[in-house]
């Protein structure tokens, strides 16, 4: 049972253009939405983050977006860049559950140069 | 700026054999998950620490894994009789707990497992 879904496996964008990576989850309980970028044979770094009483937050070049009644977010990169290339998890947490962390599959980003 | 730190970050063993890892969190941090990825996937939950309780343990993880936190303040994540199945990157997270609004999990580099 995926409770969290990256639908799309890969992406590619031309520098200097939007990336949109999405996101969908099926538990309502969620209520602490995560995204994190990771390399080969590395932990994840943590991006960005949102809580399910916003429906935006924006750092720097990242932003994420909530659409609670749709269950779904999305991180928009602009402009993205060469060094962006990598794979993009996201994670929903609750505290009913602990805050144990369930991520997506990921999406690899390929920014072209 | 001292993150979280695994060790060792890589381990190559021969099935049957026992493998232990060691995980420092971010030191003000009271919680330290392990989480296990396996090519293709994203990370999977295994336990967590509050302190040095530990209050919940995936079904992921079989009686052959045994996970500990004394003092709470390092941790843990021991494997007997390896299996193959058990290759994966082990990876710890750690995050300042329950009380904080928004309570994000940093990860540490991770261990890679094969099992020969």
């Amino acid at each position: 049972d995926q409770q969290v879904k990256q639908n799309s496996p890969s992406l590619s964008v031309q520098e200097g253009r939007i990336s949109i990576l999405n996101c969908d989850y099926t538990n309502s309980m969620f209520d602490y939405f995560l995204w994190y970028k990771k390399y080969p044979a590395e932990g994840p770094t943590f991006l960005i983050s949102i809580s399910s009483i916003k429906d935006k937050n924006e750092d720097g070049r990242f932003t994420v977006f909530l659409n609670k009644s749709a269950k779904h977010l999305s991180l928009h990169i602009v402009p993205s860049q060469p060094g962006d290339s990598a794979v993009y998890f996201c994670a929903a947490s609750s505290g009913q559950y602990g805050n144990k962390l369930v991520f997506g599959a990921g999406t690899i980003l390929r920014v072209k140069s | 700026d001292t993150g979280v730190s695994q060790d060792p970050r890589h381990k190559i063993t021969k099935r049957g054999q026992n493998v232990t890892f060691r995980c420092d969190p971010i030191s003000e941090h009271n919680r330290l998950y392990w989480y296990r990825q396996t090519l293709g996937q994203g990370p999977e939950f295994l336990t967590y620490f509050q302190n040095e309780a530990q209050l919940e343990k995936s079904r992921l993880l079989s009686d052959r894994f045994s996970a500990e936190r004394p003092k709470g303040s390092f941790s843990t994540l021991e494997i007997q009789r390896t299996e193959q199945g058990d290759s994966a990157m082990y990876l710890c997270a750690s995050s300042l707990g329950p009380g904080t609004s928004t309570d994000t999990q940093y990860f540490g580099p991770g261990t890679r497992l094969t099992v020969l």
